[in-house]
């Protein structure tokens, strides 16, 4: 069964300085997709940023980049240069090859001071 | 983009009556759609896989007869509650991937609202 564990509940963050969040996952499956998802306090759901199991660099997205460490299981999002903007609920998902759904980690709280 | 639009965006109800909520692709087919459900402060918990023509997937736990799906077209869901109860009052989401490669992500909806009196 896949597993998605985020241990930050809250973070705290500097504007305009580099924040890390933390996810690691469990899974038997060789193929697998990482996602990572903004929730403003409005409720929607936002897409930031995806990595597949097999891809070999880290992806990025403007100020989103993914630290992939497959060996450890580990996905952690990195947001550069934070903007007030960015206070929001960060969510690490997955998706198995073998699966059509996507489960969801339980979530950290992102809040940037200004 | 992908765009999914859900509605109501937020509904009251009374206890013992039912709601029903609907979950659209607008740009896309989605034969697959997906039922979220999310308490305050807590992560997203997959209801049940809703599949265009034939019947849902639920996850264990989650009661078949109390949350009803259909996925009657290629662009709409609906999840309705029966006999709501307060503790049924939650942050319902949908959502729908608009391509079949790995990368695709689920779009969702704005989500809904639910408290029941």
């Amino acid at each position: 069964a896949q597993k998605i564990t985020q241990t930050q509940p809250g973070m705290f963050v500097q504007e305009k300085e580099a924040v890390t969040l933390d996810c690691t996952y469990d899974t038997s499956d060789q193929s697998y997709g990482l996602f990572w998802y903004k929730q403003p306090s409005s409720g929607e759901m936002i897409f930031l940023i995806y990595q597949g199991s097999y891809d070999e660099q880290n992806a990025t997205e403007g100020r989103y980049s993914l630290n992939f460490q497959k060996a450890r299981k580990s996905a952690n999002l990195v947001i550069s240069a934070s903007q007030l903007g960015d206070s929001a609920m960060y969510f690490c998902a997955m998706r198995e090859a073998n699966n059509n759904d996507m489960r969801f980690g339980a979530g950290t709280r992102l809040t940037v001071k200004p | 983009g992908a765009v999914v639009s859900q509605h109501p965006s937020r509904v009251i109800c009374k206890s013992g009556t039912s709601v029903k909520i609907e979950c659209r692709s607008l740009d896309f087919q989605a034969t697959t759609m997906f039922w979220y459900r999310q308490f305050p402060k807590q992560s997203l918990m997959l209801m049940a896989t809703s599949n265009e023509g034939s019947k849902a997937t639920y996850e264990q736990g989650v009661e078949k007869d109390k949350f009803l799906i259909n996925h009657a077209s290629l662009t709409l869901s609906t999840l309705t509650v029966t006999s709501a109860h307060p503790e049924d009052s939650s942050f319902y989401i949908c959502s729908a991937r608009s391509g079949v490669g790995q990368n695709s992500p689920l779009h969702f909806g704005n989500g809904t609202r639910l408290t029941v009196t």
